[in-house]
């Protein structure tokens, strides 16, 4: 019984070329986020949609943009991937309780290699 | 922006040991999270826990909001803990729905 799906798990792409990645879920949260892992190192997070409200990072490149067409469905798009992009990108939830209790669930994370 | 403190960073165990990981955080917070991420990368959840004490099988987690940390404790080891567990908190004053990761600790079980 998946809840928060990545797709695909693994991803390469060339220097340059741009690349989309896909989050769903079925536990129909209001919270969707995009957090960037590399290797040896705590989550980052990207930016976050509250329904169709978009919050980005003060410190999320231009490169890194997001869509939200429903409930469902959001997506990481990489306009001009750099080495420097290669990392693990997470898909979180939460139901978006603003007075706490607000659990945040992960997707499996796609790993992505530039090359 | 809140500071989030995990000690220690590595930790190696023999199975059926016991081991507490500390998560020290610097302001008040309205939530907090533990998760462990396995091999594959992905992070469960654990503990939901901004304060208080929860368990759950071999695991639990205190947390004393007003002395800022939490600790999160695993009992009789076994190889499948091994991988990085993480702290993330909600900074009470800051951006609502936004988690600080600290480092995390790097356990390894050894058969």
């Amino acid at each position: 019984d998946a809840m928060v799906i990545q797709n695909p798990r693994y991803q390469v792409t060339q220097f340059g070329k741009p690349v989309t990645l896909s989050c769903s879920q079925t536990l129909n949260h209001n919270v969707m986020y995009w957090y960037q892992q590399k290797s040896s190192q705590a989550p980052k997070l990207l930016f976050h949609y509250y329904d169709k409200d978009f919050n980005n990072e003060a410190d999320t490149p231009d490169n890194f943009q997001s869509r939200r067409p429903n409930t469902s469905f959001c997506f990481l798009d990489i306009r001009s991937p750099g080495l420097g992009d290669a990392a693990m990108y997470l898909c979180a939830t939460s139901r978006g309780w603003s007075a706490g209790g607000d659990t945040q669930y992960f997707g499996p994370g796609t790993r992505l290699t530039v090359l | 922006g809140i500071q989030v403190e995990q000690s220690p960073p590595d930790l190696i165990l023999q199975e059926g040991a016991n081991s507490t990981l500390r998560c020290n955080f610097s302001d008040s917070v309205n939530n907090l999270q533990w998760f462990h991420q396995n091999p594959w990368g992905q992070l469960i959840n654990l503990f939901y826990i901004p304060s208080g004490t929860k368990q759950n099988g071999r695991l639990s987690a205190t947390t004393v909001a007003t002395e800022r940390y939490s600790l999160l404790y695993i009992s009789s080891s076994q190889t499948t803990d091994s991988g990085v567990y993480f702290c993330a908190v909600e900074h009470s004053g800051g951006s609502n729905y936004k988690l600080t990761f600290g480092k995390g600790t790097l356990l390894t079980v050894n058969p």
